[in-house]
């Protein structure tokens, strides 16, 4: 089945504990992508990637790192994270970078950072 | 100014009547993708239906059919035979062309729809 896997869905944590939120396709999709998504603010992209090893920032990088080593994974690091950072994460891929061509989106991560 | 306005915060609908959704958006790019996803409220982000800026027809997926007004630059979602199952967030989203920066999905405010049984 063609599908976006976001892991983990739901994660509480503390601040400052390293965390990776993973995301893989098996659509073989060039373009992948990471949202934020929060109340009033609607969604935001952090970072997106182009293919392999092409990465560049969205709206709201700050505080967030990411990596494409292979097509189909583009991991969503928080190196220190805040509180700030609470909320609902999605990864999302397309098969090219063009407007005609469907985002697809993994289920989400509901990250709460106390 | 805002590229995607959808200005039904809320709405209910009767079960098996259609409903229609309004999106209207804003750009000066004439390569551009209008989309439809619905979230329930488990919160995932599933994608309906998708229209191109050159498509000469309105997109249909089953019970969902995408107006599109080019010149009034709307893309009104219509569901038809509603059901329980689709009450959720509705989100109307552009994705501009080549030189759009980030290549991103920009999505308006979304539209809550509760179907009555």
């Amino acid at each position: 089945e063609a599908q976006v896997t976001q892991n983990p869905r739901y994660l509480i944590t503390v601040t400052g504990k390293k965390l990776t939120v993973t995301c893989s396709q098996n659509m073989n999709h060039e373009y992948m992508s990471w949202y934020r998504q929060d109340p009033g603010l609607g969604l935001r992209q952090i970072y997106y990637s182009m293919n392999v090893e092409v990465t560049d920032k969205g709206d709201v990088p700050e505080g967030y790192k990411v990596s494409r080593k292979e097509k189909r994974n583009f991991p969503l690091i928080l190196e220190s994270p805040s509180p700030n950072q609470t909320s609902l994460y999605f990864c999302a891929s397309s098969l090219s970078k063009t407007p005609f061509t469907v985002q697809h989106f993994g289920d989400g991560t509901r990250l709460s950072i106390l | 100014a805002q590229k995607i306005t959808q200005t039904q915060p809320g709405m209910f609908v009767q079960e098996k009547e259609a409903v229609t959704l309004d999106c209207t958006y804003d750009t000066s790019d004439p390569s551009y993708g209008l989309f439809w996803y619905k979230q329930p409220s488990s919160g995932e982000m599933i994608f309906l239906i998708y229209q191109g800026s050159y498509d000469q027809q309105n997109a249909t997926e089953g019970r969902y059919s995408l107006n599109f007004q080019k010149a009034r630059k709307s893309a009104n979602l219509v569901i038809s035979a509603s059901q329980l199952g689709d009450s959720a967030m509705y989100f109307c989203a552009m994705r501009e062309g080549l030189g759009a920066a980030g290549n991103k999905l920009t999505f308006g405010g979304g539209t809550r729809v509760l179907v009555k049984p």
